[in-house]
C-alpha cells in the first residue's frame, strides 16, 4: 500500500507570511494532485503534476513535483486569510490505481 | 467541467432510521469512485472504493452491511447508512476518479446528524 505523509499537520501564520507544505512518500507516483478544502465543503482540485521536477504556479501558489516523483511541495507566497483551509495531496499510480490521500495540512492564516 | 453533485447537502435523522446519499457525476464518466467520512477538523477517512458494476471494497473497520454502496452506472452512486446511530454523525463525501485520468473530483459533501 502506498502511503503519503504531509507536514506540517497544522500551521498557523500571520497574513503576509510565506509557507511551504510538504507531501512525502517512499513510493513513486505517476501523478500527484493537491486539493484544498474549506469547512463544510468538499475538496477542490488545485493542480496535477505528472513529470518529475515539474513546477506549476497558480497565482501565489507554487507546486513542485520531486525529481523521483515521490514527493511534492506547495509554497504559498504572502498568505492571505482566504488561503485558510485543509490542504490535501493525493497520489496515484498508472491508470488511477492505488489512489491515496495524505492526512492533510490544516492552514490558518490570521489577519 | 468535472462537476460532481451530491445530495442531500445535510440531513438530520432519528436513530435507527436509514439515510441514502446520492452522488452523480454530471459531465464526465468515472469507473472508480470513493466514499469518505470526515469528522470535525480531521482529514478524509476512506470508507470504501467502488468500481462500476462491481461490489465495493470496504476499508478495515467499515461495516459493509451498515454502509451500503450501490455503483450501478458510470455517473451515479449511492451510499445508504442503515440503522443510523449518533456515532454515525459525520460529513460524508463522494469522490469520482475521472476515467482515463488520475484526477479526483469531489461532491459537496453531506452533513449527517443522527439524533
Amino acid at each position: 500500500t502506498q502511503l503519503l505523509e504531509q507536514s506540517p499537520q497544522f500551521l498557523s501564520i500571520q497574513e503576509g507570511e510565506n509557507l511551504t507544505v510538504y507531501c512525502n512518500s517512499s513510493s513513486v507516483f505517476s501523478s500527484l494532485q493537491w486539493y484544498r478544502q474549506e469547512p463544510g465543503e468538499g475538496p477542490v482540485l488545485l493542480v496535477t503534476v505528472v513529470t518529475g521536477g515539474e513546477v506549476k504556479k497558480l497565482k501565489r501558489l507554487t507546486f513542485q513535483f520531486g525529481d523521483a516523483r515521490k514527493d511534492s511541495s506547495l509554497h504559498i507566497t504572502a498568505a492571505q486569510p482566504g488561503d485558510t483551509g485543509l490542504y490535501l495531496c493525493a497520489g496515484a499510480g498508472n491508470y488511477g490505481q492505488n489512489f491515496v490521500f495524505g492526512p492533510g495540512t490544516r492552514l490558518s492564516v490570521l489577519p | 467541467g468535472a462537476v460532481v453533485s451530491q445530495h442531500p447537502s445535510w440531513v438530520i435523522c432519528k436513530s435507527g432510521t436509514s439515510v441514502k446519499i446520492e452522488c452523480r457525476s454530471l459531465d464526465f464518466q468515472a469507473t472508480t469512485m470513493f466514499w469518505y467520512r470526515q469528522f470535525p477538523k480531521q482529514s478524509l477517512m476512506l470508507m470504501a472504493t467502488s468500481n462500476e458494476g462491481s461490489k465495493a471494497t470496504y476499508e478495515q473497520g467499515v461495516e459493509k452491511d451498515k454502509f451500503l454502496i450501490n455503483h450501478a452506472s458510470l455517473t451515479l452512486s449511492t451510499l445508504t447508512v442503515t440503522s443510523a446511530h449518533p456515532e454515525d454523525s459525520s460529513f460524508y463525501i463522494c469522490t469520482y476518479l475521472k476515467t482515463g485520468t488520475t484526477e479526483a473530483f469531489f461532491g459537496q459533501g453531506t452533513r449527517l446528524t443522527v439524533v
